[in-house]
């Protein structure tokens, strides 16, 4: 089975800093990789798909990279609303979950 | 108003059974593969089992493989997901969630707001 490793698992940085987290897929993916942002209490959300495709209505200061097994979120400018849980997802054959990387405002 | 509402959770004893349901609204339910999510008290995401449009494309997470049956009724626009041989690392929040586009291979672009499962004595 395909592992996939993010890192951080946490991080605080501070209003306006650019957030970069990565995820790494044990064996090659392509770009079937897709990011999602989850808010205490909340549902997740999807912010990323195939990869580096920005989904409808997510803001442009989130972006993604990457293909075959590294990939990466940025948060080019971070925001107070950016408080969250990211889990990167992979889905080229069965659906992995990465374990989740914490931000936090500093 | 596109939705996906989750009913049937609940206490359930170890070695029982449970049967979830997902209504969806809003949307052509059988334009889009749909899948079972599930996320333990304070962990992360795990993805449980997925189904295609037609049901003609099943998937299961290994840790429920042979005790979990995803099904989906198209005239009802519904999914579920039978929940057999109960164990204690099956507590969890379910979510019900939808495939970002008709293929079976794709993210997910909507949740629905979770069903709370608790397996206890």
């Amino acid at each position: 089975d395909i592992q996939m490793t993010q890192s951080p698992s946490s991080l605080s940085a501070s209003v306006g800093d650019r957030v970069t987290i990565t995820c790494r897929a044990s064996q090659g993916i392509s770009n079937y990789l897709a990011w999602y942002q989850q808010k205490p209490g909340k549902v997740p959300k999807l912010l990323i798909y195939a990869a580096s495709t920005l989904q409808s209505g997510v803001p442009s200061r989130f972006s993604g990279s990457g293909s075959g097994t590294d990939f990466t979120l940025t948060i080019s400018s971070l925001q107070p609303e950016d408080v969250a849980t990211y889990y990167c997802q992979k889905y080229n054959s069965e659906w992995t979950f990465g374990q989740g990387t914490k931000v936090e405002i500093k | 108003e596109v939705q996906l509402v989750e009913s049937g959770g609940g206490l359930v004893q170890p070695g029982r059974s449970l049967r979830l349901s997902c209504a969806a609204s809003g949307f052509t339910f059988d334009d889009y593969a749909m899948h079972w999510v599930r996320q333990a008290p304070g962990k992360g995401l795990e993805w449980v089992s997925g189904i295609s449009w037609n049901s003609g494309s099943i998937g299961y997470a290994d840790s429920v493989k042979g005790r979990f049956t995803i099904s989906r009724d198209n005239a009802k626009n519904s999914l579920y997901l039978q929940m057999n041989s109960l164990r204690a690392e099956d507590t969890a929040l379910y979510y019900c969630a939808r495939s970002n586009s008709g293929s079976f291979l794709d993210a997910f672009d909507i949740w629905g707001q979770g069903t709370m499962v608790t397996v206890s004595s």
